[in-house]
């Protein structure tokens, strides 16, 4: 089955504790992408990846790094979460080279910094 | 600068009855908009898009979406609303001046509730 898997999907943790939310695709997708959902925001894109080692910024990536090692995972990074951090976070991905295919998304990371 | 907006914070529709979730957007060039959905404690699903062609564009769970440039408009629409078609439902549109990056503009979304 063709999907977005994210881990863990429930996370409370501390301010200042590190965490890694990790992200899988299985459809050999290049493109993926990081948002978080808050309300009366909507999604905002963290950070997005077109291939394997290039990544770049969104339009909220202050507090949040990524990675691309491989073509199927795209981990989302928090060195040091705050309270604002807390958020509902997804992970996409879609394919081709082209701005007009779907993004298919995880089932989402709800994220509590105390 | 663009933009998507989704006017109506919820939608209440009675079972059976047709349904409408409206959305105007603003960008420069021709648009690429798309509507997704989101059920509870769930990821966005894909319903439809519109790239080019045929305005009336029809998608998943017999959803369909009309094109209109001279309104710069993207209303959903479905003919016979159902109970399970409550759910948060979201326009977006490509940032064309976002280059290579895929990103999407997206709409604050749209609550719909199919009563019995």
């Amino acid at each position: 089955e063709a999907q977005v898997t994210q881990n863990p999907r429930y996370l409370i943790t501390v301010t200042g504790k590190k965490l890694t939310v990790t992200c899988s695709q299985n459809m050999n997708h290049e493109y993926m992408s990081w948002y978080r959902q808050d309300p009366g925001l909507g999604l905002r894109q963290i950070y997005y990846s077109m291939n394997v080692e290039v990544t770049d910024k969104g339009d909220v990536p202050e507090g949040y790094k990524v990675s691309r090692k491989e073509k199927r995972n795209f981990p989302l990074i928090l060195e040091s979460p705050s309270p604002n951090q807390t958020s509902l976070y997804f992970c996409a991905s879609s394919e081709g080279t082209s701005g007009n295919n779907e993004q298919f998304f995880g089932p989402g990371t709800r994220l509590t910094v105390l | 600068a663009q933009s998507v907006a989704q006017p109506e914070d919820q939608v209440n529709v009675a079972e059976g009855n047709p349904l409408t979730v409206k959305c105007t957007y603003s960008v420069s060039g021709n648009p690429y908009l798309f509507w997704y959905v989101q059920y509870p404690n769930r990821g966005l699903q894909f319903l439809l898009k519109y790239i080019t062609g045929d305005n009336l564009v029809k998608g998943s769970y017999g959803f369909e979406a009309e094109f209109n440039k001279s309104q710069t408009s993207f209303h959903l629409k479905k003919p016979s609303a159902l109970v399970s078609d409550s759910a948060l439902y979201f326009c977006a549109v490509r940032d064309m001046g976002a280059g290579n990056n895929r990103k999407l503009i997206w709409g604050l979304g749209t609550s719909l509730a199919v009563n019995p």
